[in-house]
């Protein structure tokens, strides 16, 4: 079956921009996650929702980042104002629901110029 | 993340076995991961272990775990070129459903 996709693979954007990144998870899949992974890093933890509702957003770095899951199928994760350190690849995750394996996307490479 | 920590480089010939190591600092994890990233590509789950076994083997990967030490190694036997990568290790603590990764460990296999 496919796997969890996450559009665009890449995104350019200047400094102040907004910016919206998508994810399609697999069909089923009440949990998912969204996590930020920076050069050299391993990917840190963003939001998580079960179903429609963000369950945890404590790894949100501050306000200008937002994210829904209006459905509990499809989830965006919106940035607004970008900075130039919120350049990274954004990685999408889905499982059957919580504490199951995580099925992680291609991810989104954003740079913010 | 800071509470798992794996080094950062690994260079090994063809055909050997590769040895990677973890450390994590939550006595209460439940589940531990190693995940494969190749370029460009997303996170591949490669296996897990379990917080009450000590080892587990699957085809070439072997995982031992070592709670009192809070250390965990994966060994790869009979490294390929394909296995040239960069892997993750990662915790999940009791009671949650994050993943905290390690920053990777960058295995180059060479000829």
């Amino acid at each position: 079956g496919a796997g969890v996709s996450q559009t665009p693979s890449n995104k350019v954007t200047e400094k102040g921009k907004y910016v919206e990144l998508r994810c399609d998870p697999i069909s089923g899949h009440t949990a998912l996650y969204w996590y930020r992974q920076s050069l050299g890093q391993g990917p840190e933890f963003l939001i998580y929702f079960q179903g429609t509702g963000a369950a945890d957003d404590s790894g949100l770095p501050n306000d200008r980042f937002f994210a829904v899951r209006p459905e509990g199928s499809v989830s965006t994760l919106k940035i607004q104002r970008t900075e130039r350190g919120d350049s990274a690849v954004y990685l999408c995750a889905s499982s059957e629901d919580s504490y199951n394996e995580q099925f992680f996307g291609p991810g989104t490479r954003l740079t913010v110029l | 993340g800071e509470d798992v920590e794996q080094s950062l480089f690994l260079s090994v010939r063809e055909g050997d076995s590769s040895v990677i190591n973890c450390t994590y600092t939550d006595s209460s994890s439940t589940y531990l991961y190693w995940y494969k990233q190749e370029p460009g590509a997303g996170l591949q789950l490669l296996t897990y272990i379990f917080s009450n076994m000590d080892m587990k083997q699957d085809q070439r990967l072997t995982v031992l775990l070592n709670k009192k030490d809070k250390h965990l190694s994966l060994r790869i036997a009979d490294t390929q070129t394909g296995d040239s990568a960069i892997y993750f290790c990662a915790e999940m603590r009791s009671n949650d459903y994050k993943l905290s990764f390690g920053a990777g460990t960058t295995v180059t296999v060479r000829a």
